[in-house]
């Protein structure tokens, strides 16, 4: 099974913060990579797939690069509603594995 | 619009069985394949597997073969997620999510709700 890994898993940041979360696969996995934002007691919701492609209605302050085995998803300017846990998972290859998150909350 | 909404919340005993649905609304329920994913409490997003909703063909992931089912009931566009002999480890929120699969790169753009199984004597 292909192995992700996120870093950091966890941040604390201030509104208006630029914020750069990074995914790495064990092996390459071309631009399958998808991420995830998941607010505490809610289901995960899609935010970038295929690496760098924008789900409709998700803020252009996300942004998503990266192919092979690296990857970044970047929060611009970081907005009260963005403080969550975000997911990377890959869809390469079944099993479709999930990054262990990183939870960015509150400075 | 696309909607999955997934059954109410369960408690059961150790040993015992649940059953779990995820009815599908809003588009042609065969053409898109099924997937779930569990999260124990405070932990990460772990993939189960998927079911192939035009073949009925379950996929599971290492660690959910055996005492986990996927199936279907097409005729109400419902996948269900069936766990047998459970285990207090099992106790977590288990979601269904759909693929879509865009220039050959799957995503999950819809999910379920999350129901919440306790195993608890």
């Amino acid at each position: 099974d292909i192995q992700m890994t996120q870093s950091p898993s966890s941040l604390s940041a201030s509104v208006g913060d630029r914020v750069t979360i990074t995914c790495r696969a064990s092996q390459s996995i071309s631009s399958c990579l998808n991420w995830y934002q998941q607010k505490p007691g809610k289901a995960p919701k899609l935010l970038i797939y295929a690496a760098s492609n924008f789900q409709s209605g998700v803020p252009s302050r996300f942004s998503g690069t990266g192919s092979g085995t690296d990857f970044t998803l970047t929060i611009s300017s970081l907005q009260p509603e963005d403080f969550a846990t975000y997911y990377c998972q890959q869809t390469f290859t079944s099993p479709f594995t999930f990054g262990p998150g990183t939870k960015v909350d509150i400075k | 619009q696309v909607q999955l909404v997934q059954s109410g919340s369960e408690l059961k005993k150790p040993g015992a069985s649940v059953k779990v649905s995820c009815r599908a609304s809003g588009y042609i329920f065969s053409t898109y394949a099924m997937n779930w994913v569990r999260q124990a409490p405070g932990q990460g997003l772990e993939y189960m597997g998927w079911i192939n909703t035009n073949t009925g063909n379950p996929t599971y992931a290492q660690g959910f073969t055996g005492r986990f089912v996927f199936s279907l009931d097409t005729s109400v566009s419902t996948a269900y997620l069936q766990i047998d002999s459970l285990e207090a480890e099992d106790t977590a929120v288990y979601y269904c999510a759909r693929s879509t699969v865009v220039r050959e790169v799957a995503h999950f753009g819809y999910w379920g709700q999350g129901t919440l199984v306790t195993v608890s004597s």
